[in-house]
């Protein structure tokens, strides 16, 4: 019944690290969103994609690579993990148009030692 | 003409009060006005939102309030319950922002039994 779902939820790894957190949203929604939301509980947009198309391509690191498989999944991958990666990651979907809500996941936490 | 301003950083209200949180502009192109709620642990979910034809909604306890000449909507929780405890963010968007909604910092309420 999970309309937005992340894996994994937790996510401990060491620095220089390569790692993904997979999305999903079974609302037939046609756009996906990756957020991060730091210790402050700040949330910055990274990615948005729309029918598989990049639309939102925020000022992050190329470490930082998302891919759209289909308009269901949004996945992120990040290479060489750096103590400031250290956040939780959230995932969101919503119908396309400005006005539409977003719908989050619970979210990835992300610790590098 | 992105910037967002929310305010208070924190607040605390003694159960049965009233609780307001308030949100500053800049982009006059914003046509949609959401309140999202985030419980620790969860992701954030769309509380309460407006459109900018109309000065007021209000569901339940929770009522917008929109100044569209100041550039500021807030959100009012009456008689506000323990289980209001949260983190609120404000997040205009519309307009010419391709899907993308501005997020507010954020404001942690805790009401006291």
């Amino acid at each position: 019944d999970t309309a937005v779902s992340q894996t994994p939820k937790y996510l401990v790894t060491q620095m220089g690290n390569d790692k993904s957190i997979k999305c999903e949203q079974n609302l037939g929604h046609d756009t996906m969103y990756w957020y991060k939301q730091d210790s402050k509980k700040f949330l910055k947009i990274m990615f948005s994609y729309n029918n598989k198309e990049l639309i939102i391509n925020e000022t992050v690191p190329n470490r930082f690579s998302p891919k759209s498989p289909d308009k269901a999944h949004l996945n992120l991958h990040i290479n060489s993990l750096e103590l400031g990666d250290s956040a939780v990651y959230f995932c969101a979907s919503s119908q396309s148009g400005n006005q539409s809500p977003q719908h989050f996941g619970d979210g990835t936490r992300l610790s590098i030692l | 003409q992105q910037q967002v301003k929310q305010s208070p950083q924190s607040l605390i209200v003694q159960k049965g009060g009233i609780s307001i949180i308030n949100c500053a502009y800049e982009n006059t192109a914003f046509d949609y006005f959401p309140w999202y709620q985030q419980f620790p642990g969860k992701g954030p979910a769309l509380l309460i939102a407006i459109r900018p034809d109309v000065s007021e909604k209000k569901e339940g306890r929770f009522t917008i309030s929109f100044n569209k000449s100041a550039k500021q909507f807030s959100l009012h929780i009456m008689d506000s319950q323990p289980g209001d405890s949260a983190t609120y963010f404000c997040a205009p968007g519309g307009g010419d922002s391709n899907y993308q909604l501005i997020w507010g910092a954020g404001t942690k309420l805790i009401i006291k039994p």
